[in-house]
């Protein structure tokens, strides 16, 4: 059963609009969120973090919120580039694993 | 920078046949990890070892096996390889194993 989930498989965004990518789970106990963006034919890379005290990281034009009472998760990619174009996945930690969410491909176009 | 590199970029296998995927991560970290990632389902753990000879089952170990010899190494073992292990295989290590984790670029595996 799948606790961490990705609703939009896809989605496109003009350049240099926001991009929001979302991520849902269903166990309250997780404690830390990551976001991992995987361009084709490589590995996932990490991107940002987010511990559950907090409810908004911010690093350059990455910004991801947390909103616990609704367990929903968002990356907010401001001004999105075309280098961006590539499939976002969330990770949610529960004790010492991470469950991966099913992966957004982010399209932006120039 | 870490280094996570994975033996093969493609392979194609039939059915019965023993498949072993190898995974060497550079940067001296005690936790690496097996993922298989399918359409759909995003990333899955099959496996998990946080010390060299130690393992743990992820949420779906069923027909697979590893083994951590050296702290560098691990590798994912099919021991008789059906069409339903056809995927994209992920190896991944981590410093701490509430860290970021590494990817390698993956192995595509195709059984016919």
């Amino acid at each position: 059963d799948q606790q961490v989930k990705q609703n939009s498989p896809s989605l496109s965004v003009q350049e240099g609009r926001i991009s929001i990518l979302n991520c849902d789970y269903t166990n309250s106990m997780f404690d830390y969120f990551l976001w991992y963006k995987k361009y084709p034919a490589e590995g996932p890379t990490f991107l940002i973090s987010i511990s559950s005290i907090k409810d908004k990281n911010e690093d350059g034009r990455f910004t991801v919120f947390l909103n616990k009472s609704a367990k929903h998760l968002s990356l907010h990619i401001v001004p999105s580039q075309p280098g961006d174009s590539a499939v976002y996945f969330c990770a949610a930690l529960l004790g010492n694993q991470f469950y991966f969410g099913t992966g957004t491909s982010l399209t932006v176009i120039p | 920078d870490v280094k996570v590199t994975q033996s093969s970029r493609y392979l194609v296998k039939r059915t019965g046949e023993k498949v072993f995927l190898e995974c060497v991560q550079d940067m001296d970290h005690e936790n690496m990890f097996w993922y298989r990632q399918d359409p759909g389902l995003g990333l899955r753990l099959i496996y998990f070892s946080y010390d060299v000879k130690m393992k743990e089952k992820g949420d779906i170990p069923e027909g697979y096996s590893v083994s951590r010899e050296k702290k560098e190494r691990f590798s994912l073992i099919l021991e008789s390889a059906s069409t339903n292990q056809t995927s994209m295989y992920l190896c991944a290590s981590s410093l701490d194993r509430r860290d970021e984790q590494f990817f390698g670029p993956g192995t595509r595996l195709t059984v016919l």
